[in-house]
């Protein structure tokens, strides 16, 4: 039950697009199609913004979109906003009714 | 509107004992499978159990099996994670969360545990 390796930090100017990578093994990411993602502002509780690698829960933009190669998965934040800047993390189910997180990944919007 | 609430947070001392406590609203409980995740300060996310919504599977991380126990009561609407042989590492803030099949839908705000003497 390795943590997932994501950038400890990203940033991108307004407007633009930024991705965040998460690395895992055949074991996690890999083996499922059950990768999500989730958006934490600091002192707050974490928020669903993807799961099943590229499904937005009802309420997330559409400029929040994710993907999966081989042992990476993606987030990609287009046309980014002020309020994007915050937390975020990946996760992926590891068989056997198990999860693993990624280490979290810091969004700069400069 | 879904509401997770946790309880039963606070000040430990190492070795010793805590039950935290999550009451659900807003959602038909005994639905869904919940989950317990923490987030040590400063620190990112862990996965740390899940329980079925019937109730009859359960798992856990491995640094917290053998000595973390959930369960739940589906007529209380509540989730519980019974933490015993605390140690300092185990100090974090607490969420329940709401399984959405393979991911955590909904969070409870959170509560501080602290293990020290």
């Amino acid at each position: 039950q390795s943590a997932l390796t994501q950038p400890r930090s990203v940033s991108g100017s307004p407007g633009q697009s930024v991705t965040i990578s998460c690395t895992g093994t055949s074991s996690d990411v890999g083996g499922y199609s059950y990768v999500s993602w989730y958006q934490q502002h600091p002192g707050k509780a974490p928020k669903l913004i993807i799961y099943d690698v590229n499904k937005r829960p009802s309420g997330v933009p559409d400029r929040f979109s994710g993907s999966k190669s081989g042992n990476t998965a993606s987030l990609t934040i287009s046309g980014l906003q002020a309020e994007d800047e915050t937390d975020y993390y990946c996760c992926s189910y590891a068989g056997s009714y198990t999860w693993v997180f990624g280490g979290g990944t810091k969004l700069t919007v400069l | 509107e879904v509401q997770l609430v946790e309880s039963g947070g606070g000040l430990v001392q190492p070795g010793g004992s805590l039950r935290l406590s999550c009451a659900a609203s807003g959602f038909t409980f005994s639905d869904y499978s919940m989950n317990w995740v923490r987030q040590a300060p400063g620190k990112g996310l862990e996965w740390l159990s899940y329980i079925i919504s019937s109730n009859d599977l359960i798992n856990y991380a491995d640094s917290v099996k053998g000595r973390f126990t959930i369960s739940r009561d589906n007529a209380k609407n509540s989730v519980y994670l019974q933490m015993s042989s605390l140690r300092a590492e185990d100090t974090a803030v607490y969420y329940c969360a709401r399984d959405r099949v393979y991911a955590f839908e909904d969070w409870g705000q959170g509560i501080l545990v602290t293990i020290s003497s």
